[in-house]
């Protein structure tokens, strides 16, 4: 079965630098979340978006936006980085709004340096 | 704010010896209660959703419950290859789309 794909998986980047991930959909899949894993820790959502506008909002930096497109994949940009930003990015994508269950992607590794 | 809280934080077993992880939760208005297995650097895998007070769901050695204030992953004769943090998420009712995650319990399988 088709999962999320996810792009780049692994991300090197230097401080003040920009970087843009990628997250494509399982086919079908209305709904993308973003969430970010730190070593150690938990996912923590981001923002998610439904039908192409945002639906939800967490604790996403403002250096930070997302986007969802006509073809329902989505784009994580992220800009001025700093260390703390080191971390797994996952995406994930479900039906109907999040009325049912999440899945995710393998996730990409972004390394601030 | 919705809380999720996962214990042990850790737990070590040996094959066949069988055990529950919990998951205690306050989240106004639970509109689902989710289980995901991890393993290190990949993303969270889908294990089951449960809705209400009462229902339980059940794959391979896998058995999971849900009261009203908790959930429990029972663990039957498990095997090396079920070592992997398990993290219990819950989602509010409303607009809000978000899970909030526990911080897992580390399950490891010894053979």
């Amino acid at each position: 079965a088709a999962g999320v794909i996810q792009s780049p998986r692994h991300l090197i980047k230097e401080k003040r630098e920009t970087a843009t991930l990628k997250c494509y959909p399982i086919p079908r899949h209305d709904t993308v979340y973003w969430y970010q894993q730190g070593p150690g820790q938990d996912p923590q959502f981001l923002i998610s978006f439904y039908e192409k506008m945002q639906s939800d909002k967490g604790s996403i930096p403002d250096r930070f936006s997302a986007q969802q497109f006509s073809d329902y994949h989505s784009e994580l940009n992220m800009s001025s980085l700093e260390l703390g930003d080191s971390a797994l990015y996952f995406c994930a994508s479900s039906l109907q709004g999040g009325a049912y269950e999440q899945y995710f992607g393998p996730g990409t590794r972004l390394t601030v340096t | 704010e919705d809380q999720v809280t996962q214990s042990p934080e850790a737990l070590r077993l040996q094959e066949g010896e069988s055990s529950s992880l919990n998951c205690s939760y306050t989240v106004s208005g639970l509109r689902g209660l989710f289980w995901y297995r991890q393993d290190p650097g990949k993303g969270p895998e889908f294990l089951f959703t449960l809705y209400s007070a009462g229902e339980e769901k059940e794959k391979e050695r896998l058995k999971a419950t849900l009261t009203k204030k908790e959930s429990f992953l029972h663990i039957t004769a498990p095997k090396p290859e079920d070592s992997a943090t398990y993290l219990c998420a819950a989602r509010r009712g409303g607009s809000n789309y978000k899970l909030t995650f526990g911080k897992g319990t580390l399950l490891t399988v010894n053979p």
